[in-house]
């Protein structure tokens, strides 16, 4: 059974602080990995794919990917109320199967 | 372009009734998936379609029927709706975008049944 772990929260940072979202999978075998922010009410909206490790910059948000730890991340740098959201992680095997879900990290950032 | 669309946006039933929930992409994926989505359960897949007639069973398929009418359209059939399946379904498709599959969401179905 291919598992994502995140940690349910709710993780509560200060406007301005960065905060720092985990996940980790249990195939080792995955070849690509995807951060999805869902507003409560609303569906899951993409923000940010990675596929190599290291670290992927886009605006304030930065993934990092350790396969050999089996491990992702998500940073957000100056942390918004806006931000607050419930943070997804998805990973994807070989080819063309189905994204694996976590259960999300719910995220309140505090004006 | 609209991305995922999915009707109805809400929906009451009683037990026993049956319903269509319809998706669409104007995408031009191959692949589209539905799932429901429960306090505390995450996302769950029901059911998913790799390319136009073709359909696998996802993790939680038990009630469920699904018809890929063609590769825009995805339905998800209730044929007798239970109080279990009360919940929030949502359509995706996913497509290669920067040499990956990536996969969008449609804007969900918020079903109770009485």
């Amino acid at each position: 059974q291919k598992e994502v772990e995140q940690n349910s929260g709710p993780l509560s940072v200060p406007e301005g602080a960065i905060a720092s979202l985990n996940c980790t999978y249990s195939d080792r075998g995955s070849q690509s990995f995807f951060w999805y922010r869902q507003y409560s009410g609303k569906s899951p909206e993409l923000i940010m794919s990675i596929y190599s490790n290291g670290d992927k910059e886009d605006g304030r948000f930065t993934a990092q990917l350790n396969k050999a730890s089996q491990y992702v991340s998500l940073l957000i740098r100056d942390s918004q109320p806006s931000d607050s959201a419930t943070y997804l992680c998805a990973v994807r095997g070989w080819g063309n199967t189905p994204l694996v879900f976590g259960k999300g990290t719910r995220l309140s950032v505090i004006a | 372009n609209a991305g995922v669309t999915q009707t109805p946006k809400f929906q009451v039933l009683k037990t026993g009734q049956s319903m269509t929930l319809q998706c669409a992409q104007d995408m031009n994926h191959n692949s589209m998936y539905w799932y429901r989505q429960d306090p505390g359960m995450g996302l769950r897949l029901i059911y998913y379609s790799a390319s136009e007639g073709t359909t696998d069973k996802g993790e939680v398929p038990n009630g469920y029927n699904v018809s890929r009418l063609n590769k825009r359209e995805f339905s998800l059939r209730l044929e007798s709706a239970a109080p279990s399946q009360t919940s929030v379904y949502f359509c995706a498709s996913s497509g290669l975008s920067g040499g990956a599959e990536t996969q969008y969401f449609g804007p969900g179905t918020r079903l109770l049944v009485l």
